[in-house]
């Protein structure tokens, strides 16, 4: 049990910004949302994380909603590389570290 | 710097030997994580450490499985007479802390035949 529902695949075109669902709605308030990526045949990459303010890194963006129910990564110019399965998290303590089936998004040229 | 690495990248083992999987983590990295993926699913939790200690095991499949961590740095992951649903790849991450972002390494494929 993930804790987490993302849909199982979304396509992207190439250049234009992904916009990754996920839904946490039993997320209590100390738990933290967290994205990860895989990348066929790699170990999952941390992408970010954040608690309820929205946060920015050089790779995404992280969009909280203000009841925390939900949330949003965005990749702001999907490239080929981003191509990959990717998974939102929602952990306090280390063993809720369940990662779910995530999405597999595939950026398209 | 060096990120984690493990070792052998691929086994291929015989139904009821033993294999031992190896993890270095990050340097300074004081919590480490195992976990597995069978083809095509998600990864499973194994166990982790924190410093040289695992507070909880109840994440191993089976009592055929044991993971130690000495000197606070590298860890084995050991798993006794495989069996074939044992095949999957294994993958460590570490942590500078405990709940602060795991580094995952790029895993070890197990085969068992």
């Amino acid at each position: 049990d993930a804790k987490t529902t993302q849909p199982t695949s979304m396509d992207c075109a190439e250049g234009r910004a992904a916009n990754l669902p996920c839904n946490h709605s039993t997320i209590s308030g100390n738990e933290y949302v967290y994205w990860y990526r895989q990348i066929h045949s790699q170990g999952p990459q941390y992408i970010i994380h954040g608690l309820k303010n929205n946060e920015t890194n050089e790779m995404a963006s992280l969009i909280i909603t203000e009841d925390r129910k939900s949330s949003t990564l965005i990749l702001p110019h999907a490239t080929l590389r981003d191509t990959a399965v990717y998974y939102c998290i929602v952990r306090v303590y280390v063993d809720d570290m369940r990662f779910g089936a995530g999405t597999r998004l595939t950026v398209k040229p | 710097g060096a990120g984690v690495s493990q070792s052998p990248s691929n086994k291929v083992t015989e139904k009821g030997k033993d294999v031992e999987l190896r993890c270095d983590p990050i340097s300074g990295h004081t919590a480490l994580y195992w976990y597995r993926q069978s083809l095509g699913q998600g990864l499973e939790f194994l166990i982790y450490f924190q410093g040289n200690s695992a507070p909880d095991k109840s994440g191993l499949p089976s009592d055929r499985f044991s993971a130690e961590r000495t000197g606070g740095s590298v860890s084995t992951l050991t798993i006794q007479r495989t069996q074939q649903e044992d095949s999957a790849v294994y993958l460590c991450a570490s942590s500078y802390r405990v709940q602060y972002e795991q580094y995952f390494g790029p895993g070890t494929r197990l085969t068992v035949t």
